[in-house]
Parts: structure tokens; C-alpha cells; sequence
């Protein structure tokens, strides 16, 4: 079946616009999540969606990034004013769910958003 | 202290040898424990979970030690196809979070 899918897979932008990266969920996925990942760098948690509930953001390293999911499916990341710091590869994850018994599931990951700020 | 550390690399070894992998991770309450590998300018997919018991898939067996706090990667007759980076990923269920926490990676190269 399908993947993650994730839009665009390259974006170059100048610093202080505004830019929205997509995912596209394995469908039936009700957990999602994003990283980044800079050039050498482990990846950084951002920001999780299961299902209805209220998201974990505590990953987001700023006030200029947001995200939301719209009908439990496709999800948007949106960096506001970016900085060249910003500059990463930017991945999405769905799993079957967040967790069963407090053992979370795998995660299957998209291809990435490679973002860079000139 | 990292909350998830792993030994660099490279580790350079030839076609058919066995090479392992740890990843220690500082907290104990830890739950969920995957390796997963990640190719170069790709995305990190799932290679396998770690069960408490431990785990094999081929060639591939996967350990955890609770008491020392690490998790293991052994690869046996290594391919020349297993050159990659081998992220482990340790989740701390705390409070109804679940934050998957990644390694920096460990850098496989097999030569002929």
C-alpha cells in the first residue's frame, strides 16, 4: 500500500517568509509525528497528533513553528519568518497508533521535506 | 549525560563479518526500544523493535539490558548491501507522552 507521502520534497526560500510543509499519512494511521534533522544531526522530535486528543508540541523550538492535522489525516507544518538555522530536512512519521500497554508502535517515515533559507 | 547516545562509527568491516552495535539511553523507565537504518539523504526505516527478551530476524538479533540500560544491534555475515547509519530509538512513556527519543546513529561500512 502507500507510504508516507510528504510535499514538497525540496523547498528553497529566502529568510523571513513564511513556509508550509505536508504529510500525508499511511491511511488508517492515527498517530503522527514530526522531526527534523540537520545535515549530520540526530533527529529532533517536534511535534506528535494521536487521534482527537490535544498534541504534544513540546518538541517545537520556537513560536514560529505550528503544525496541525485536519480530520485526523493530513498534516501541515508551518514555519513562520524563517531563520537559516531553520535549514534541515523535515520528517514526517505515522504509526498504527501512539502506543498499546505504554509500548509505542513503529513509525513508518516519509521521504522528507528538505527545507533550505537563504 | 544524552538521553541517547551511540558510538559514531565508523565501523569498517569486511563482507561476511559479524559487527554489533550498542545504544545506552539514560533513563530507566524507558518502554519502547527500535533500531532502525537510514541510508544516505533517505529516511530512517524500521529494521526491528527490541523486545525484553530480545529479538531475531535473520541475521539480525537485537538485545536489551535493562540493568545496564543499553540495547544491541548484532549483524552476522555482513552484506555489502548493510553500509548504513543504525539509529536505536528509545520512547519514555511519562505522563501520558510518548516521545520517541533517537540516537545520533552509528555508521556501518562493509567492503568487499
Amino acid at each position: 500500500g502507500a507510504g508516507v507521502s510528504q510535499s514538497p520534497s525540496n523547498k528553497v526560500t529566502e529568510k523571513g517568509k513564511d513556509v508550509e510543509l505536508r504529510c500525508d499519512p499511511i491511511s488508517g494511521h492515527t498517530a503522527l509525528y514530526w522531526y527534523r534533522q540537520s545535515l549530520g544531526q540526530g533527529l529532533e522530535f517536534l511535534i506528535y497528533f494521536q487521534g482527537n486528543s490535544a498534541p504534544d508540541k513540546s518538541g517545537l523550538p520556537s513560536d514560529r513553528f505550528s503544525a496541525e492535522r485536519t480530520g485526523g489525516s493530513v498534516s501541515t507544518l508551518t514555519i513562520q519568518r524563517t531563520q537559516q538555522e531553520d535549514s534541515a530536512v523535515y520528517l514526517c512519521a505515522s504509526s498504527l497508533a501512539l502506543s498499546s500497554g505504554g509500548v509505542t508502535y513503529e513509525q513508518y517515515f516519509g521521504p522528507g521535506t528538505r527545507l533550505t533559507v537563504t | 549525560r544524552k538521553e541517547v547516545e551511540q558510538d559514531p562509527g565508523p565501523f569498517n568491516v569486511p563482507e561476511g563479518a559479524t559487527v554489533a552495535f550498542n545504544c545506552t539511553y539514560s533513563n530507566s523507565a524507558s518502554q519502547s526500544f527500535f533500531w532502525y537504518r537510514q541510508d544516505c539523504r533517505k529516511e530512517p526505516k524500521l529494521l526491528m523493535s527490541v523486545y525484553s527478551s530480545g529479538n531475531e530476524d535473520g541475521r539480525f538479533t537485537a538485545q536489551l539490558n535493562r540493568a545496564s540500560q543499553y540495547i544491541s544491534l548484532l549483524i552476522r555475515d555482513s552484506k555489502l548491501s548493510d553500509s548504513a547509519t543504525y539509529l536505536c530509538v528509545v520512547t519514555l512513556t511519562s505522563g501520558g507522552s510518548y516521545i520517541p527519543t533517537f540516537g545520533r546513529g552509528t555508521s556501518l561500512i562493509v567492503h568487499p
